[in-house]
């Protein structure tokens, strides 16, 4: 079955301009979670959405947000970028049990010019 | 709150040799699970094993195992026979026990170089 897509796969943006990002999990997984990796900070999670609604955020300020949908799929959204927000962000599905492993998409590389 | 740590920035192996990352972790839980996830240059993040902590028995999946020790709160990774396509970014990960939440929290990352 088809893996984790996320698109774009790059991004370049503006200072203060926002982005929209897209995450098409495996079908039948009703988790999604995204993840910002930075050479400084490492991997930082920053939210789950499970059935559309958001039920984990990580510590991240308000201009990140996101949404998941009825299929499942999940966007997330940075608005007013920083030159400090470039970054890999990855997507991960799962399924609702417990026992579970996360699967990543190959994310999307976004830059802040 | 949880946090692990992954103190080897970088490692080197020779090829056909067997290596072993470090990773230790601290939570106050009882039960959860513990992954060694790998990205190559590709960025995909890819899951090379997982312990339940619940388990007594370590972990394996062809050429690598784990050896978990719960009470230490270590949790390494161990590639036997290295081979050119292991070499990648290696990131040891904690999710909590449960189905509240998928959350995953992640060490900084060892990156293994591989030398033919």
């Amino acid at each position: 079955k088809a893996g984790v897509t996320q698109t774009p796969r790059y991004l370049i943006k503006t200072r203060g301009q926002q982005v929209t990002l897209s995450c098409s999990p495996i079908s039948g997984h009703r988790s999604v979670s995204w993840y910002q990796q930075t050479p400084g900070q490492g991997l930082q999670f920053l939210f789950e959405y499970f059935s559309e609604t958001q039920r984990n955020k990580g510590n991240f300020p308000g201009r990140f947000s996101g949404r998941q949908f009825s299929n499942s799929r999940s966007e997330m959204n940075v608005s007013t970028l920083e030159l400090g927000d470039s970054a890999l962000y990855l997507c991960a599905s799962s399924t609702a049990t417990s026992n579970t492993e996360a699967f990543f998409g190959q994310g999307t590389r976004l830059t802040v010019v | 709150a949880q946090t692990v740590t992954q103190s080897q920035p970088e490692m080197s192996v020779q090829e056909a040799e067997t290596v072993t990352l470090s990773c230790t972790y601290d939570t106050s839980e009882s039960d959860y699970y513990l992954f060694w996830y790998k990205q190559p240059p590709s960025r995909q993040m890819i899951l090379v094993i997982r312990q339940e902590a619940y388990k007594q028995q370590n972990a394996t999946e062809n050429r690598f195992s784990v050896n978990f020790q719960k009470a230490a709160k270590s949790f390494s990774l161990k590639i036997s026979d290295s081979q050119l396509g292991d070499a990648a970014m290696y990131f040891c990960a904690y999710r909590a026990y449960g189905g509240a939440t998928n959350k995953l929290i992640f060490g900084t990352g060892t990156l293994l170089a591989v030398q033919p």
